[in-house]
């Protein structure tokens, strides 16, 4: 169990447009899920935790008009890059914090998004 | 501001030999801890978390959590060449985000 899938795994796409990404927990239930940017060989660093029903919780430095984070339901969350630039261009990681005393974090296969 | 640190490395290991990788965290109220590990270009993926002081273990690996040195380590036994990826410690205290470490770079050398 403790499965969380996003979509999609990679995606391109032009200067000034936007990308959405699905980060789905599968086989649990997930309250509360973060979203990560990666870039190379640097660590991660989390931009926003988002809780079912609620608006998101952004880090410092994180554009919460530029990075919009929706969690509609118990095993979703979407995070939509709005007028993405080169600079956007990332390894965007989710995770969902899995309930029932474990208190653990497991993480999406994340989305590489590059921006031309 | 609650900080995590790991030894960046690389840490280079001969297959079969023990791999020690260690994290020191700063919060004291700390109660849960975690070690990812990260293949190149892959999301991070849980090994092993603990909450109480003294020896974990599952498999070939096994932490050690020692809350009154704020110390926590990750012993991989019989290191194989797959093993060789970057290794991440996380401490979680209270409701917060998980803290993570910048990560370890572990090569097995066959």
């Amino acid at each position: 169990g403790a499965v969380v899938s996003q979509h999609p795994s990679w995606v391109i796409c032009k200067s000034g447009t936007s990308v959405k990404i699905e980060c789905r927990s599968l086989d649990f239930q997930a309250t509360t899920m973060f979203w990560y940017r990666q870039f190379p060989k640097q660590s991660l660093m989390l931009m926003a935790t988002s809780n079912e029903g609620s608006k998101a919780t952004y880090e410092q430095g994180v554009e919460k008009d530029k990075f919009l984070i929706n969690h509609a339901s118990l095993t979703l969350s979407t995070l939509t890059v709005t007028s993405a630039h080169p600079e956007d261009s990332s390894f965007y990681i989710c995770s969902a914090d899995r309930l029932a005393g474990t208190d653990t974090q497991y993480f999406g296969p994340g989305t590489r998004l590059t921006v031309l | 501001q609650k900080e995590v640190e790991q030894n960046s490395g690389p840490l280079s290991v001969p297959e079969g030999a023990i791999a020690s990788l260690n994290c020191t965290y700063s919060d004291r109220g700390s109660q849960s801890f975690f070690w990812y590990r990260q293949y190149s270009g892959k999301s991070p993926e849980l090994i092993m978390f603990i909450y109480s002081n003294g020896d974990k273990e599952d498999g070939r690996f096994t932490a050690q959590l020692n809350k009154a040195s704020q110390y926590v380590s990750l012993l991989i036994r019989d290191s194989q060449p797959s093993d060789s990826a970057t290794y991440l410690c996380a401490v979680k205290t209270g409701n917060t985000p998980l803290v993570f470490g910048k990560g370890t770079r572990l090569s097995v050398i066959a």
